[in-house]
């Protein structure tokens, strides 16, 4: 079945950058977007960008613009999400998510999610 | 952006009974040239990620049950579950894809009277 596996808890302090790993399996990774959507205490889902694996194009919430980059190795079926600049705000749960089966676009839901990344970011 | 806001916030209904969910955006999510409302529902228990429920407003997952179904257009949708179990027990979020960025309600939590 489709699994997304996520890199493990991160402590960052305030300015510092994270990067966080999302292994993938079941699936052809060149088919697919991969989206990265955070979640702080209590609060909604917050999507941050996309990539398409396929042609490495991404797409980014213009909140996150300039600090956000998400790339691939296809090599690896994972995806990286690297946030700079990080402030204490910022601690939350990250997920990776796969676009919906057989979307050819971004525009779609997200389906399964990884199992969440904790970045806690504290002086 | 378009802002996504459900109602209630908070719900209890009794093991058996029906469970509805509201869900509206600030903008319509309907895209003519398909006809498809590009709205989605999630799952999400504690500790856990969000769990696909339905897509395009009113198609289930495989594997969901069909107690759960999804209606609406525009921009106005609705999540039924038609007979509360025990493992309902979660927080019921709506999400558009119609633009980006994607955007999410603040979530409904659902309990058991």
């Amino acid at each position: 079945q489709v699994q997304l596996v996520q890199s493990g808890a991160e402590v960052k302090r305030p300015g510092d950058s994270v990067r966080i790993s999302c292994k993938t399996s079941g699936y052809t990774f060149s088919r697919a977007f991969i989206h990265w959507v955070r979640q702080a205490p209590g609060q909604r889902p917050e999507w941050m960008g996309w990539i398409n694996a396929g042609n490495h194009h991404t797409e980014y919430s213009q909140k996150f613009q300039g600090r956000v980059t998400i790339t691939t190795d296809t090599s690896a079926s994972t995806a990286y999400m690297e946030l700079r600049s990080l402030r204490t705000e910022e601690t939350a749960v990250y997920y990776c998510a796969r676009g919906g089966r057989n979307e050819t676009s971004g525009y779609s839901w997200f389906d399964p999610w990884g199992q969440g990344t904790l970045v806690t970011v504290s002086s | 952006d378009f802002v996504m806001t459900q109602s209630p916030d908070s719900l209890a209904v009794s093991l058996g009974e029906r469970a509805t969910i509201n869900c509206k955006s600030s903008q319509s999510v309907l895209y003519d040239s398909n006809n498809k409302n590009y709205l989605a529902w999630y799952q999400q228990k504690p500790g856990q990620p969000p769990k696909l429920l339905i897509y395009w407003a009113s198609t289930r997952e495989y594997g969901v049950p069909d107690r759960f179904s999804g209606s609406g257009s525009g921009t106005d949708f609705t999540l039924t579950i038609s007979s509360l179990q025990a493992e309902d027990v979660a927080v019921y979020s709506c999400q558009q894809y119609y633009s980006t960025p994607h955007t999410f309600g603040q979530g409904t939590r659902l309990e058991i009277k």
